[in-house]
Order: C-alpha cells, then sequence, then structure tokens
C-alpha cells in the first residue's frame, strides 16, 4: 500500500531533550515535507526536500532541522524542544518533475502528536 | 503576502441539504488551487484540485469546488450532503511556478453534517 509512515504517533517530552520524529514514504517521491498543525493557524510549513541532500526552510524552521540522505526518509529533529513546539506535526511527499510540479498532490502520513513540558 | 482565508471556522448543515465551504486566496499569478479533507485522529486526504480549464471541478466522494477568478475563490460545494462528510476541510493553494514547493493552507473548516 503506497503511504507516508510517521513515527511516534504520540510522544510526551520535557524542554530540552533532543528528539527525532521520522518519516518514511513507499512512493519513490522526489518532494517531501513537514508541517505543523495548530488549533486556528492551519498548517505550516517547516521544512521540505526537493531530493536527496536538497532541503530549504518552509515558514517556521526555528528549533527544528532535517535531513534528506535516502530518497524514502526524510526526520523531523527537534535538538532541544520548548513548549511552544507542542503541536501535532504531518510528513508528506508528493511526486515532483518537470513543468507543473506545485500541481502534484500530497499524501500524507497519520500524524504525530508531541507534547513538551 | 500570499494567504488563503477561509472564513467559517464551522459549518452546519442538514443531511441531504447542499453544503459549501468557503474558500479565497490572495496570491499572484494564477495559483494551483486545493482541498484537503482531515478525519479524527488521520492525515489530510487529497479531495480535489484545478490547475486550469473548467471552472468546476469535481474530486472524490462527490464533492465539486467552483473557481471564481475575479473574486480569487474556490469553494467547496456537494449538492447532498451525508453524515459520514463531516469532518475538517482545508483550503490550500500553491503559485504556478516550476520548482516552488510552497502550499499555503487556510486554517480550516469543521463541516458538522447532522442526521
Amino acid at each position: 500500500e503506497a503511504q507516508v509512515t510517521q513515527n511516534p504517533r504520540y510522544l510526551i517530552t520535557v524542554t530540552g531533550k533532543k528528539l527525532t520524529v521520522t518519516c518514511s514514504q513507499n512512493m519513490n517521491h522526489e518532494y517531501m515535507s513537514w508541517y505543523r498543525q495548530d488549533p486556528g493557524l492551519g498548517l505550516r510549513q517547516i521544512y521540505y526536500s526537493m531530493n536527496v541532500e536538497v532541503t530549504d526552510k518552509g515558514d517556521v524552521p526555528e528549533g527544528y532541522k532535517v535531513s534528506r540522505k535516502e530518497k524514502r526518509n526524510f526526520p523531523l529533529i527537534l535538538e532541544s524542544p520548548s513548549p511552544n513546539q507542542t503541536s501535532l506535526y504531518f510528513c508528506a511527499s508528493s511526486l515532483s518533475g518537470q513543468g507543473h510540479s506545485g500541481a502534484n498532490v500530497l499524501t500524507f502520513g497519520a500524524g504525530s502528536r508531541l507534547t513538551v513540558l | 503576502a500570499q494567504s488563503v482565508a477561509q472564513p467559517e471556522d464551522q459549518v452546519n448543515v442538514a443531511e441531504g441539504n447542499p453544503l459549501t465551504v468557503k474558500c479565497t486566496y490572495s496570491v499572484s499569478g494564477n495559483p494551483y488551487l486545493f482541498w484537503y479533507v482531515q478525519y479524527p485522529n488521520r492525515g489530510l486526504q487529497f479531495l480535489l484540485k484545478y490547475i486550469t480549464g473548467d471552472n468546476l471541478v469535481k474530486g472524490s466522494y462527490g464533492f465539486e469546488a467552483e473557481f471564481n477568478k475575479s473574486q480569487t475563490s474556490f469553494h467547496l460545494k456537494k449538492p447532498s450532503a451525508l453524515v459520514s462528510d463531516s469532518a475538517l476541510y482545508f483550503c490550500a493553494v500553491s503559485p504556478q511556478r516550476s520548482g516552488t514547493y510552497k502550499y499555503i493552507f487556510g486554517t480550516g473548516t469543521r463541516l458538522k453534517v447532522l442526521a
């Protein structure tokens, strides 16, 4: 089944304790992206990657890191989490290519609910 | 600044009645437009998109959306609502430029279909 898999789905942690949220897709998609969803703010893009070793900042990158060493994986790293990073996080991927690349449909993971105390 | 507005936090409609979920955008040029739906404890799922051509786009589960360039709107519609349509709906835009992967999402509208 074509899917985007995120882990963990739920996590409670404490301020300053480094954590990684993993994201993996099995569709050979070139484009991958991370979003956070907060009430009243919708989805905001954190980072995106257009291909292996190519990443760029979205709208809210502060406090996050990413890497794209393999095509299928795009982990989100919180080096020193703070309470304002408590949120619902989504990884998404899409097929990229030439031409109308922005028209590609995003496939989302099920989400990772993170609480930072 | 580029933005997407969903003016209603919640829309209530009786089962069997038509529904409309509104979306307007402020993006330069001719963007691509999308609707996604989110069911509880799930990720977002694609419903439909507009690239070019006919202003009325048909999508999954009987949903359609009407693109209006002069009003910069992309309202989601369904002729007859089902209780199972109750969910959170997001409008999104992507600028029509090759290599730009900027998706801008609205704040979401919760649709409640009452039996």
